[in-house]
């Protein structure tokens, strides 16, 4: 099964702070990769999708990038609603496994 | 508008069984897939498996396998997630979401069921 490990765990950021979060692939995964976020209480929602796809209707701020084994999820300049836990998961082979997931808190 | 409505939350004893049904709309299941993820509180997502609406294919997580069966019903858009020989450490909240596959071979889970809270306790 291919691992999925994100750094860092957690992270407390300001309004208007640009973050980059780093997820790393135990294999080779091409650019089979994708970023959720998810608020408190609700289901998580995507983001990215093949690494640096934006999804329909997610703000420009998001951007992803990488290819192989590293990849990162970059917010341009946080906004109140960021605040969240974001996870990345891999599409490249089943199973689906998902990273231990970032917390941004507020600073 | 694609949308994914799940039943509500269940309380079960070690030992029963939990069906979680996932009713959709806005796209043509039976072309479709569905995937199945489970978060137990306060801590991370786990994938639990896909089944393909077209022709009934499934792949479950190891850890879960023997225990849990993914079906669909095309005549009523609904998918469903049985689980049997509930453990506390099956108490989670279970999500649903379309599984999608681009021309370009990229997959995503997009949109997400609400969640249904199953709660295993004696």
């Amino acid at each position: 099964d291919i691992q999925l490990t994100q750094s860092p765990s957690s992270l407390s950021a300001s309004v208007g702070d640009r973050i980059t979060i780093t997820c790393r692939a135990s294999q080779s995964i091409s650019t089979y990769l994708n970023w959720y976020q998810q608020k408190p209480g609700t289901a998580p929602n995507l983001l990215i999708y093949a690494a640096s796809s934006l999804q329909s209707g997610v703000p420009s701020r998001f951007s992803g990038s990488g290819s192989g084994t590293d990849f990162t999820l970059t917010i341009s300049s946080l906004q109140p609603e960021d605040f969240a836990t974001y996870y990345c998961q891999q599409s490249y082979s089943a199973p689906f496994t998902f990273g231990p997931g970032t917390k941004v808190y507020i600073k | 508008q694609i949308q994914l409505v799940q039943s509500g939350g269940e309380v079960k004893k070690p030992g029963a069984s939990v069906k979680v049904s996932c009713k959709t709309s806005g796209f043509t299941l039976a072309t479709s897939g569905i995937t199945w993820v489970r978060q137990a509180p306060g801590q991370g997502l786990e994938w639990m498996g896909w089944i393909s609406a077209y022709n009934g294919g499934t792949y479950y997580a190891q850890e879960l396998q023997g225990r849990v069966t993914m079906t669909t019903d095309t005549s009523t858009n609904t998918a469903y997630m049985e689980l049997r020989s509930l453990r506390s450490d099956d108490t989670a909240v279970y999500y649903c979401a379309r599984y999608f596959i681009d021309y370009g071979g990229s997959s995503r889970f997009d949109p997400w069921g609400q969640g249904t809270l199953v709660t295993v306790s004696s």
